[in-house]
């Protein structure tokens, strides 16, 4: 079964520091995609960073990084200088292809808190 | 650029009764997938529609039905409602079938069951 796990419900970190937000996943498949998104307050799924498993290189995208481990099956999202607009709720998903189709599959997410 | 638009933005509905939501995707978008996301958990799947077609379906009773429309648009259909349908429901928009980079979210619609 395909399946993601985010262990951290809730950090929170200082202004201006970084932090990573893990997420570990499960799949039998050798070709998946990781993606993280934000949620604000407002229910918009923003899209964030996304891996592909056969890219050789972790993911970056301005101040977001992520660490993939393949071995590990872990893909943590590292915020690097956090801004107070960071705070937010963060999904790690996997799309996940069966039946002949794809779906991204979620994790239960991680409430940042960003404190001045 | 528009992005993916849905429409309502907020709904109460009795126990019991129907309701239809409905999303844009972004221009030249072919594929439209629908989440559900309870309160305090992650989204979960429900459809994904691609080229008017009914393409995946996640564990979801029957009182959920979906329709994709010539323009690809689409409307998200639940019956009977219970209490637990409360929750906020996403419709995510794709390029290609595969999505294998961009999967657009809309604001959702936050449905309340009262």
């Amino acid at each position: 079964a395909q399946k993601i796990t985010q262990t951290q419900p809730g950090m929170f970190v200082q202004e201006k520091e970084a932090v990573t937000l893990d997420c570990t996943y499960d799949t039998s498949d050798p070709s998946y995609g990781l993606f993280w998104y934000k949620q604000p307050s407002s229910g918009e799924m923003i899209f964030l960073i996304y891996q592909g498993s056969y890219d050789q290189q972790n993911a970056t995208e301005g101040r977001y990084s992520l660490n993939f481990q393949k071995a590990r099956k872990s893909a943590n999202l590292v915020i690097s200088a956090s801004q107070l607009g960071d705070s937010a709720m963060y999904f790690c998903a996997m799309r996940g292809f069966s039946g002949g189709y794809n779906k991204l599959i979620f994790g239960a997410g991680t409430r940042l808190a960003v404190h001045p | 650029d528009a992005g993916v638009t849905q429409s309502p933005t907020h709904l109460i509905k009795t126990r019991g009764q129907q309701v239809t939501l409905r999303c844009s995707p972004i221009s030249g978008h072919k594929s439209v997938s629908w989440y559900q996301q309870v309160l305090g958990q992650g989204p979960q799947f429900i459809f994904q529609y691609y080229e008017k077609e009914e393409r995946g379906r996640g564990n979801f009773p029957d009182r959920f039905s979906a329709r994709q429309f010539p323009n690809y648009s689409s409307e998200l259909n639940v019956n009977a409602l219970l209490l637990g349908d409360s929750a906020l429901y996403l419709c995510a928009s794709s390029l290609h079938r595969e999505a294998n980079y961009g999967y657009t979210f809309g604001s959702g619609t936050r449905l309340t069951v009262v």
